[in-house]
């Protein structure tokens, strides 16, 4: 199947800094991917959708200047959580889309202290 | 009410027990339906779709109900590799999955 790669793995950063996660399809172009967060325990929750070359499409409820996607190349989409709090502290995965499905990267996992 | 429920489990099961998951949806538009399994501190993986008409995958048998908004995934001869969490996703719309927070399944020995 359909290959998809996130940087970093794991993550610890000090309350206030801004935090960069990759997101790659390796083996595939993907117009649109995908963000979401899970939370310990809970769901997967869709944060927003990302366009090549495109604003990103953000679910109500998550703060699109708290949250900053770039989508600037069909293999690549980032997402930048912008000063950082501990309830920002999280598992971070993106997928990309390939018909008929979604792929999903190992995920991130983001802990701010 | 959530968009997806499942019961959260755990179901403890010895191996070679049959084990058979719910999940309930209130979107009557929704047009696809998934089983994804996720492994402890991991991706989700899709296991299989499911169907109207329902679908089987070796030991593993999945069914929609479209009227009662009911899905169900049913594993005969539980394995040890089972043991993970099985997320019940449902699409209302094109490309937006809503995950059910998952029902935890453990296989013993």
């Amino acid at each position: 199947g359909a290959v998809v790669s996130q940087h970093p793995s794991w993550v610890i950063c000090k309350s206030g800094t801004s935090v960069k996660i990759e997101c790659r399809s390796l083996d595939f172009q993907a117009t649109t991917m995908f963000w979401y967060r899970q939370f310990p325990k809970q769901s997967l929750m869709l944060m927003a959708t990302s366009n090549e070359g495109s604003k990103a499409t953000y679910e109500q409820g998550v703060e699109k200047d708290k949250f900053l996607i770039n989508h600037a190349s069909l293999t690549l989409s980032t997402l930048t959580v912008t000063s950082a709090h501990p309830e920002d502290s999280s598992f971070y995965i993106c997928s990309a889309r390939t018909t008929p499905e979604q792929y999903f990267g190992p995920g991130t996992r983001l802990t701010v202290t | 009410r959530k968009e997806v429920e499942q019961d959260p489990g755990p179901f403890n099961v010895p191996e070679g027990a049959t084990v058979a998951f719910n999940c309930t949806y209130s979107n009557s538009a929704s047009q696809s339906f998934f089983w994804y399994r996720q492994d402890c501190r991991k991706e989700p993986k899709l296991l299989m779709s499911v169907y109207s008409s329902g679908n089987e995958d070796g030991r593993f048998t999945a069914q929609l109900n479209r009227a009662s908004q009911y899905i169900s995934l049913l594993i005969r001869d539980s394995k040890l590799s089972d043991s993970a969490t099985y997320l019940c996703v449902v699409t209302p719309f094109p490309d937006k999955l809503i995950f059910g927070t998952g029902t935890r399944l453990q296989v013993f020995p």
